[in-house]
């Protein structure tokens, strides 16, 4: 079983509505990642955040929103998607962000997100 | 920008034969590549890391191999058994692009008892 949890593991959603994604890991890790995962498609990383401070945003329409309020757990907060937003949201962890062995990655098992 | 291939797509093999997948990414300038195996509506599982100062790593019947120069991995399943049937992912973190790291799309492997 992963140290790294999602919830929910799966969600439906008007393009109006507004939810959450949650993601927590029990490994002591100080590096997290939020990636979507699209049919066909190879992971896409989104957010990357160290020590609670956001690090990287691929250029990631503002409709989704992070959020690290400490290491152990990162949030993705959604607001008036799009169906093409349908997608596996997966979050992973690693130790250290800097390259090398300690920044080998583990992941949750991912939210199965619907866009109606 | 680093792109990452997998060759084939799908793969499917009899019980007991061994087998090698193919991940190969146009930028040397990487500084690990990861091997993950992705079960039907879950998470990536994490096989093997291996630094581009390494050209091999084992775990049980996975080896998998490094070579930069040619911009090329591969993963060796010995003995292959049904539960070895996923979709298996490489991934490279790529030292001139902070902190990015790049995906394959995969491929599925089926393991036929």
């Amino acid at each position: 079983e992963t140290g790294v949890t999602q919830t929910p593991r799966h969600l439906v959603m008007g393009m109006t509505n507004k939810k959450s994604l949650k993601c927590e890991q029990h490994l002591g890790h100080n590096a997290m990642y939020w990636y979507k995962q699209s049919a066909k498609k190879p992971l896409e990383l989104m957010f990357v955040y160290s020590l609670e401070e956001r690090v990287e945003n691929n250029s990631v329409p503002s409709r989704f929103s992070p959020e690290c309020p400490n290491s152990s757990h990162l949030f993705l907060h959604l607001h008036t998607l799009q169906p093409e937003d349908s997608a596996l949201y997966l979050c992973a962890s690693s130790l250290r962000l800097e390259p090398g062995l300690l920044n080998e990655q583990f992941f949750g098992p991912g939210t199965r997100l619907t866009v109606l | 920008k680093q792109e990452v291939t997998q060759i084939p797509a799908a793969l499917s093999v009899p019980e007991g034969e061994n087998l090698v997948l193919n991940c190969s990414f146009t930028d040397s300038a990487i500084y690990n590549l990861q091997w993950f195996r992705q079960d039907p509506g879950k998470g990536l599982t994490s096989l093997l890391l291996i630094q581009s100062s390494q050209r091999e790593q084992t775990s049980g019947r996975l080896n998998a191999s490094l070579d930069k120069s040619s911009g090329r991995s591969t993963l060796y399943i010995a003995a292959s058994q049904p539960g070895d049937s996923a979709t298996y992912l490489c991934a490279v973190g790529t030292t001139n692009t902070g902190n990015q790291f790049y995906f394959g799309t995969g491929t599925s492997l089926t393991v036929i008892p």
